[in-house]
């Protein structure tokens, strides 16, 4: 079957660093995706890893290890509006590779 | 123009109602997506246009009913709804079908079924 697991709740402090990793069991793997989403907002896409390595755009970075099927989504600065729900997601294999997301890491940010 | 716009904001409806939700996307996307979203779950897919065409439907209730009438419109129609249909839908677009293309989420739709 396919799987996402990230963590479910990670707490940090204000210009902290704080990495939400995702593990991933799929039939076939094309690229693993990350989105951000406050409270009552939309999602919003942060980063696409196709190839091993890390991406880094700003204070986020996205690392993809397809030997070991994980990811991980890495924040620095913690800012309070960095306070939000993150998922990892997949495109699925089949007809259409359509994302499918994980059930998301809820990211607190304290003073 | 990189926005999908999505209305109503907020809906209210009872189980006997019909209503329409609406979506548009005027960034020449060839795919739209309908997502159900719950309370601290993650997004749910439900239906999957491309190129205008339904690629995919997710094994919904036939009380939703979708239609793209063109490439930037996606409605979702909703008749008979139950109290557990009660979520956030979301609309999405990218610019094609294939999953390997950043989604840009619409605001969403709160529907609230009595």
């Amino acid at each position: 079957g396919q799987s996402l697991e990230q963590p479910s709740e990670v707490t940090a402090v204000e210009g902290a660093i704080v990495q939400i990793n995702c593990t991933y069991q799929t039939s076939g793997f094309y690229g693993l995706s990350w989105y951000q989403q406050h409270d009552g907002g939309a999602p919003t896409f942060l980063s696409y890893n196709a190839l091993d390595g890390l991406e880094e755009t700003g204070r986020f970075s996205s690392f993809l290890s397809r030997s070991d099927s994980y990811g991980y989504l890495l924040l620095q600065e913690l800012q309070m509006k960095d306070s939000a729900s993150y998922f990892c997601a997949v495109p699925l294999r089949g007809t259409a590779r359509q994302l499918t997301f994980g059930s998301g890491t809820q990211l607190t940010v304290l003073p | 123009d990189t926005e999908v716009t999505q209305t109503p904001k907020h809906l209210v409806m009872g189980m006997t109602n019909k209503k329409s939700l609406k979506c548009e996307q005027h960034m020449g996307h060839r795919a739209m997506y309908w997502y159900k979203q719950k309370a601290k779950k993650p997004p749910e897919l439900m239906f999957v246009y491309s190129y205008e065409k339904l690629s995919i439907n997710e094994s919904v209730p036939s009380r939703f009913s979708p239609e793209c009438p063109n490439s930037s419109l996606l409605n979702l129609h909703l008749h008979a709804l139950q109290p557990e249909d009660s979520a956030l839908y979301l609309c999405a677009s990218s610019q094609d079908g294939t999953g390997l293309n950043e989604q840009f989420f619409g605001p969403g739709t709160r529907l609230t079924v009595l």
